[in-house]
């Protein structure tokens, strides 16, 4: 069974720009979230999807920051204008279960350089 | 006052040493405790889930939860430099979860 994919691995852009980060969750897993973990701090929520919907974007750092799980499948994490501070790995997880019941699996995250 | 608070190390141990690795957390409300380890470069591996107090096992690791002293720890037993990776602890308690800042270990052959 394939884990969490997240794409692409890396990107350098400048600050200004935008960029996109997607995440494939585990088929069948209802759960996405996203997460970040920026230099030196510890990994921190950002938002959760439950299908298609948003049950949480507390963790959402700014409204530069917009994420989408259209039809429920894969999420996209769009960063627009990015800011230096946004620098950092994105990581997505997915679960089966609502809530904590079942463990988040996590991807191998996408490293964001801001220039 | 962070929620969780971990050991960032570098913590550095022989080979086939046991391993101390804790984490202690400050709400009460949380009622899952994970420990992932994370290789360079990788994501999040889960090694270890329990939602009770207490000690669960699997292979040389050990989880151990306290839950009067909210105070969580990961035992690994034979070390081997194969462990040698950041360790997170993670508490949950509705949905999402929150992070130690993780405790980078190194196992010398």
């Amino acid at each position: 069974e394939a884990g969490v994919t997240q794409f692409p691995s890396h990107s350098v852009i400048e600050k200004g720009q935008t960029v996109t980060l997607r995440c494939d969750p585990i088929s069948g897993h209802d759960n996405l979230y996203w997460y970040r973990r920026v230099m030196g701090k510890e990994i921190k929520f950002l938002l959760h999807f439950v299908k298609e919907s948003k049950q949480d974007e507390s963790g959402m750092p700014n409204n530069r920051f917009l994420a989408e799980r259209t039809g429920g499948t894969y999420s996209t994490l769009k960063v627009q204008p990015a800011e230096l501070e946004d620098s950092g790995v994105y990581f997505c997880a997915s679960s089966q279960a609502p809530g904590s019941e079942e463990t988040q699996y996590f991807g191998p995250g996408t490293r964001l350089l801001v220039l | 006052q962070k929620e969780v608070e971990q050991d960032p190390g570098p913590l550095s141990v022989p080979e086939g040493a046991i391993v101390s690795l804790n984490c202690t957390y400050s709400n009460s409300a949380f009622q899952y405790f994970m420990w992932y380890r994370q290789y360079s470069r990788k994501g999040p591996e889960l090694l270890m889930y329990t939602y009770s107090s207490g000690n669960k096992e699997d292979g040389r690791f050990t989880a151990q939860v306290d839950k009067s002293s909210k105070y969580i720890s990961l035992f690994i037993r034979d070390s081997q430099p194969s462990d040698s990776a950041t360790y997170l602890c993670a508490i949950g308690g509705t949905y999402k979860y929150i992070f130690g800042t993780g405790t980078r270990l190194k196992v010398l052959a």
